[in-house]
């Protein structure tokens, strides 16, 4: 069956150091893959699309990579800010055209 | 307002009830999504409408849930008879086509307690 797997730890970062946060899929190729931000009580917000034939995507300090020889995406926030805690939900496209949804990880960045 | 509106935020309720959740998508928005998202898992897709076509109810987890969209607008999820396990917190999304690169719009949910 299809599995999408994110870290599940939370992950604690230094304000102003990079946060990277792993996306691993099985079981099928994603012709793309979303990743989306949640904050607690909130529903998920859209940041940032990759497709199979893209290697990386950047918007502002955010930089999506999509590697689909090892079935994986990394996230990256640069220069991260008390602000960017959140859980970042994973979503790659599934054979059947719909999102399939990582547990997410929650991501706490200390002043 | 301009984004997907959900109704109840919260609903507690007593095992054996049914209950009604609604969803107002964006305008234009012709895809609607319903999904369940219990503490700590990931978003479990429960159903799908796109515009006219015969609903995608593959990820009901049983028949005593179901759902409506009239007039390809505001949509309803019905669960009867509801159990303890029922509780979650009830996620609709809305996008401008479905099985496209479109980003999905989220309400903020329902929050369902069975007590």
């Amino acid at each position: 069956s299809q599995k999408i797997e994110q870290n599940s730890e939370a992950l604690n970062i230094q304000e102003g150091k990079t946060a990277t946060l792993t996306c691993n899929y099985t079981n099928y190729s994603p012709a793309y893959l979303q990743w989306y931000r949640q904050d607690p009580g909130r529903g998920p917000v859209f940041l940032l699309l990759i497709r199979e034939n893209e290697k990386e995507k950047r918007k502002e300090r955010l930089k999506v990579t999509f590697d689909t020889t090892l079935k994986q995406s990394l996230f990256h926030i640069t220069a991260s800010q008390p602000a960017d805690s959140a859980t970042y939900l994973c979503a790659p496209l599934d054979s059947n055209y719909q999102l399939i949804w990582g547990a997410g990880t929650k991501l706490i960045i200390k002043p | 307002g301009a984004g997907v509106s959900q109704s109840p935020s919260n609903k507690v309720t007593e095992k054996g009830k049914d209950v009604e959740l609604r969803c107002d998508p964006i305008s234009g928005h012709t895809a609607l999504y319903w999904y369940r998202q219990s503490l700590g898992q990931g978003l479990e897709f429960l159903i799908y409408f796109q515009g006219n076509s015969a609903p995608d109810k593959s990820g009901l987890p049983s028949d005593r849930f179901s759902a409506e969209r009239t007039g390809g607008s505001v949509s309803t999820l019905t669960i009867q008879r509801t159990q303890q396990e029922d509780s979650a917190v009830y996620l609709c999304a809305s996008s401008w086509t479905s099985g496209s690169t479109g980003e999905l719009f989220f309400g903020e949910g329902s929050r369902l307690t069975v007590l």
